[in-house]
């Protein structure tokens, strides 16, 4: 059964410094990986995936991800955060069926 | 302009009435997903559709109902069996690849 977790519930940065957000998976097969932000009271907007070509994503505003088969995880970066990337991230792993972890909120401070 | 629409954004709801939460898509996407959020839960999926007239039960379909009588609707009702309906509702869409689109969400409040 394919599973994810995200490591950390809440991280907060400064602005202008980089992040991180962690995120491992559990999956049978060769699975899709998905990152997704949810700002307050809105739906969900993907910022990446990985679907088994190049292993490092770039995405929209900046961030990226890389996929380690080895270490089983896809882990969220950017370099320089921003005032408005303070939301929720989800990370998501897909073979038949999508599963999401339960989601780091990203604080960032001026 | 094409997306996923969700109505009502917010609903109040009585003990014991049963309410339907629309979700509308002109994506032509043949897959729709109904998902519960809860604060630190991630999202839990309810029910989802692959195709007209068809619908699978997902992790917690206690208490709720589904139809998919046109490919672009999917509407959701939340019984008055289900013991803890206050929440945020999303509603997806995707194709066969796995990507969803998402709705703006419809947050339910029981009184």
């Amino acid at each position: 059964a394919q599973s994810v977790t995200q490591l950390d519930s809440h991280v907060s940065v400064s602005e202008g410094t980089p992040v991180l957000l962690r995120c491992n998976y559990s999956s049978s097969y060769s699975p899709s990986l998905f990152w997704y932000v949810q700002h307050p009271n809105k739906g969900l907007q993907l910022l990446l995936k990985y679907t088994s070509a190049a292993t490092l994503v770039k995405g929209i505003n900046g961030f990226e991800a890389e996929f380690k088969k080895s270490e089983t995880s896809f882990h969220l970066t950017k370099p320089s955060a921003h005032m408005s990337d303070a939301a929720e991230y989800f990370c998501v792993v897909s073979d038949w069926d999508m599963r999401f972890g339960a989601g780091t909120r990203l604080t960032v401070k001026p | 302009d094409g997306g996923i629409t969700q109505s009502p954004k917010y609903l109040f709801r009585k003990e014991g009435q049963n309410v339907t939460l629309s979700c509308e898509q002109n994506l032509n996407h043949d897959a729709m997903y109904w998902y519960r959020q809860d604060p630190g839960q991630g999202l839990r999926l309810i029910y989802y559709s692959q195709i007209v007239n068809d619908f699978q039960k997902g992790d917690i379909a206690e208490g709720y109902s589904v139809s998919r009588e046109k490919k672009e609707s999917f509407p959701l009702t939340v019984t008055s069996a289900q013991k803890n309906p206050t929440a945020f509702y999303l509603c997806a869409s995707s194709l066969a690849t796995n990507e969803q689109f998402f709705g703006p969400g419809t947050r339910l409040t029981v009184l």
